[in-house]
């Protein structure tokens, strides 16, 4: 089975512009989370979903946003980025919701720097 | 701040020896998870373990978790340099269990 899947790996923005990340989740798990890792703030939580819909939130402004489409694969977008956007972005799928006893499996991230 | 705080930061020790890392949480938790990560890379999921267990083992390690005391620890046994990484406790809370994840402890094991 293959694992998570993000894209792009590597990525670089100027500073006001917006991003689009992509996650694509292991075959049957409909559960997708975000993280954002710094080595400031370490790993933080930003949002999970489930079947299309945001059931969980962290404390990031609203320029954080996401989505999940019907095949489970998620985006999120950051718009009018910051320097302190710079992070590696993960994305972990899990087979259920977060409120089970699940593993999640996370994906090799996306790095963002912003100049 | 963060829910978990692991204990040491960073643990050098020889290969073969016993390495063990604690984290220390402040809520009621649903279950705690361990993760490795190398380098800055995705995350690799070592073991879960639930709030109503004491222990669990997988293979070389030995994680225990103690409610009563809000804290966890990982042992991994006879150590080896491809176990060199940073290791991660995350707490899963509340109705949505959200995922809270301590700051870390690099291990380094020296060949």
């Amino acid at each position: 089975k293959a694992g998570v899947t993000q894209t792009p790996r590597y990525l670089i923005k100027t500073r006001g512009q917006q991003v689009t990340l992509s996650c694509s989740p292991i075959s049957g798990h409909r559960s997708v989370s975000w993280y954002q890792q710094t080595p400031g703030q370490g790993l933080q939580f930003l949002f999970e979903y489930f079947s299309e819909t945001q059931r969980n939130k962290g404390n990031f402004p609203g320029r954080f946003s996401g989505r999940q489409f019907s095949n489970s694969r998620s985006e999120m977008n950051v718009s009018t980025l910051e320097l302190g956007d710079s992070a590696l972005y993960l994305c972990a799928s899990s087979s259920t919701p977060l409120e089970g006893n699940y593993e999640q499996y996370f994906g090799p991230g996306t790095r963002l720097t912003v100049t | 701040s963060q829910q978990g705080e692991e204990d040491p930061q960073a643990l050098s020790i020889q290969e073969g020896e016993n390495a063990t890392m604690n984290c220390s949480y402040k809520t009621s938790i649903n279950n705690l998870q361990w993760y490795r990560q190398n380098s800055g890379r995705g995350l690799v999921h070592l073991i879960l373990i639930r709030s109503n267990e004491r222990e669990k083992h997988s293979g070389r390690l030995r994680v225990t978790l103690d409610t009563s005391k809000k804290s966890s620890s990982l042992l991994i046994t006879a150590s080896r340099a491809a176990d060199t990484a940073s290791y991660f406790c995350a707490t899963g809370v509340g109705n949505f269990n959200k995922f809270y994840f301590g700051s870390g402890t690099k291990l380094n094991v020296k060949p």
